[in-house]
């Protein structure tokens, strides 16, 4: 079974510029999850879908970033206008079941952002 | 509100000895813990959760954890580590939310 796939790996842009990153799932798993780790802190959750719809978006910074699942399947993460402090991986998740924050998330390798 | 603090953001053991990383939470619902591992430019992996039922939780690699509602933990355990137990590790907590502790870096010392 292939894992959750993510790219680019790395990526360098200047503040103010955009970035986008993209997520392929696990194939069938109902819900995906967009996490971002700061250099020695935990993931901390930014956007929960399940399917296509977002189930839990509270602590995505909207004024700048922007999330969307076309099919309920592969999803993007975009950041618009970067900041510094947006220095970070970026790592996607997906769960089998359309069971809330209870399942097991499997993740992908994680996209590294560097905005100088 | 969830919540997990993990205790020691470094710990070193030596090879063959006892693996012991704490975890304590808050929760005002009935919680369910992970402990996942993240090794060096990977994503993380599940090592054991706990949701219902049986408190001592057997996991992968030989980890185990107990939940302890009286003591508000979910302290990790290994009995004997091995080199290639050495990554960060994270405590999890789910209710109506999902919180990752700040991590527990593991060295192992030959």
């Amino acid at each position: 079974e292939a894992g959750v796939a993510q790219s680019p790996r790395y990526k360098i842009i200047e503040k103010r510029q955009s970035v986008a990153f993209w997520c392929n799932p696990i194939s069938g798993h109902a819900t995906l999850y967009w996490y971002q780790q700061i250099l020695g802190q935990g993931p901390k959750l930014l956007i929960q879908f399940q399917n296509n719809g977002v189930v839990d978006d509270s602590q995505l910074p909207k004024d700048r970033f922007s999330a969307e699942r076309l099919k309920g399947v592969d999803s993007t993460l975009k950041i618009q206008p970067a900041k510094l402090e947006d220095s970070a991986v970026y790592l996607c998740a997906s769960s089998p079941r359309l069971a809330g924050f209870t399942d097991t998330q499997y993740f992908g390798p994680g996209t590294r952002l560097t905005v100088l | 509100a969830q919540s997990v603090t993990q205790l020691g953001s470094h710990v070193s053991v030596s090879e063959g000895a006892l693996v012991l990383l704490r975890c304590n939470y808050s929760s005002s619902v009935p919680p369910y813990l992970f402990w996942y591992v993240q090794y060096p430019n990977q994503g993380l992996q599940l090592l054991l959760k706990y949701t219902t039922g049986a408190t001592l939780v057997k996991g992968i690699n030989g980890f185990e954890a107990e939940f302890k509602k009286s003591e508000t933990s979910f302290h990790l355990t290994k009995p004997s580590a091995h080199m290639s137990d050495a990554a960060e590790y994270f405590c999890a907590v789910s209710g109506n939310q999902f919180y990752f502790g700040t991590g527990t870096s593991l060295t192992v010392i030959p």
